[in-house]
């Protein structure tokens, strides 16, 4: 069965501090896979997604992912966060029946 | 992008009432909708799949006839809960998608969420 794993509950980092946030998945065929990010009490806004050819994708608001098939991850990653970006993280993939199977989320804490 | 709204951001009702919300592509045709419920602290649990002038396809243990989905149209999918209980209490959220897996057309919208609370 398809899955998703985030391993990391919980991150804080410094403003300016680089940013990785972990994700696994499971899935038999190639997956399409994708970044959410939610802000308290709203919805998800997309980040990011991956559908085929370049593995290093770009989003918005300076945010990048990386698929890599051998390790079945996508982690996301900014060079510097800023406070802003203190939010809840869903990592998700679509199944074949286009439903997306999200990760358990991570939340992001920015230190001033 | 193309916008999903939802409708009422907030409600608040007694137990044993009944609650709607409303889940509208504003710009493009969902010929999907699908609707999430999110507990405090917690990911998206899918409920159901609405299709454009079909039934909805509920996930195991969802009860449809608790959580009544209508897709009356490509730009409308309402979710009406039904005799709620306190323990209904949680965020809802819907997503809607338009027509081809992984393109863009295909891409899931998501609703701000509607938060439901039941005295």
């Amino acid at each position: 069965a398809q899955s998703v794993t985030q391993p990391d509950i919980h991150i804080t980092v410094s403003e300016g501090a680089s940013l990785e946030l972990r994700c696994n998945y499971s899935y038999g065929a190639t997956p399409y896979l994708f970044w959410y990010v939610q802000s308290p009490g709203q919805g998800l806004q997309l980040l990011l997604k991956y559908f085929s050819g370049d593995t290093l994708v770009q989003g918005i608001k300076g945010f990048e992912a990386e698929f890599k098939r051998s390790q079945s991850s996508f982690n996301l990653r900014k060079p510097s966060v800023h406070w802003s970006d203190a939010a809840e993280y869903f990592c998700a993939v679509e199944d074949s029946s286009y439903k997306l199977i999200f990760g358990s989320g991570t939340r992001l804490l920015v230190r001033p | 992008g193309a916008v999903v709204s939802q409708h009422p951001s907030w409600v608040i009702c007694k137990s044993g009432t009944s609650v709607k919300i409303e889940c509208r592509s504003l710009d493009f045709q969902a010929t999907t909708m699908f609707w999430y419920r999110q507990f405090p602290k917690q990911s998206l649990m899918l409920m159901a799949t609405s299709n454009e002038g079909s039934k909805a396809t509920y996930e195991q243990g969802v009860e449809k006839d608790k959580f009544l989905i209508n897709h009356a149209s490509l730009t409308l999918s309402t979710l009406t809960v039904t005799s709620a209980h306190p323990e209904d209490s949680s965020f809802y959220i819907c997503s809607a998608k338009g027509s081809g897996r992984g393109s863009n057309t295909g891409e899931l919208f998501f609703g701000e969420g509607s938060r439901l609370t039941v005295l």
